[in-house]
């Protein structure tokens, strides 16, 4: 299973964008970049996912490198209810996923 | 459409004794995933069935079992129970295993908190 860095914690203030960083510098070509986040001791929920190009829906933004060795995402305007650990995963298709300890945001008033 | 459900959502039990955690996917999918969560740490993988068999299983020893029925819902098992064994188990399913996989997308329940003193 391919390996993923991300900072332990980071802060952001409400209304601003949150760009959060996941380095995957193993991953394969079949492998998609996944993004969960988990709200205090609640089940993950999934945010977005991608493989090459740059997506988004309405919970945030993925974006992609070209080399693919990293990914960001971007919660366009963070609210507090944002605060949660966010988890980056690569995960080639059909296989399970495998979660790091992810980036803890806190949203700051 | 109901999401995943798991049960109990709190159990207690001593060590040495076994518990059973259940899980029931949302309708219409055929994997269930088991992630292990113990305080302040990430999600460990536990097991993967699909299809009523058992996929993959992570890092844990013999005493963690599992397995899936016909309705595509799930039992979590485990043996002889160790304090160490006190987490947050997560369950989650998808909509398809190996194949036809069309997001891949988990979708979580809220989890059983087992402490075991």
């Amino acid at each position: 299973d391919a390996k993923t860095t991300q900072p332990t914690s980071m802060d952001c203030a409400e209304g601003r964008a949150a760009n959060l960083p996941c380095n995957h510098s193993t991953i394969s070509g079949n492998e998609y970049v996944y993004w969960y986040r988990q709200i205090h001791s609640q089940g993950p929920q999934y945010i977005i996912h991608g493989l090459k190009n740059n997506e988004t829906n309405e919970m945030a933004s993925l974006i992609i490198t070209e080399d693919r060795k990293s990914s960001t995402l971007i919660l366009p305007h963070a609210t507090l209810r944002d605060t949660a650990v966010y988890y980056c995963i690569v995960r080639p298709t059909g296989n399970q996923f495998y979660f790091g300890t992810g980036t803890s945001l806190t949203v700051i008033p | 459409e109901a999401g995943v459900t798991q049960s109990p959502t709190h159990l207690i039990k001593t060590r040495g004794q076994q518990a059973t955690l259940r899980c029931s996917p949302i309708s219409g999918h055929t994997s269930v995933y088991w992630y292990q969560q113990a305080l302040g740490l990430g999600l460990q993988f536990l097991l993967w069935y699909d299809e009523g068999e058992e996929r993959n299983r992570g890092n844990f020893p013999p005493r963690f079992s599992g397995r899936q029925f016909p309705n595509y819902s799930s039992e979590l098992n485990v043996n002889a129970l160790e304090l160490e064994d006190s987490a947050l188990y997560l369950c989650a399913s998808s909509p398809a295993g190996t194949s036809g996989l069309i997001t891949g997308e988990l979708f979580f329940g809220e989890g059983s908190r087992l402490t075991v003193l």
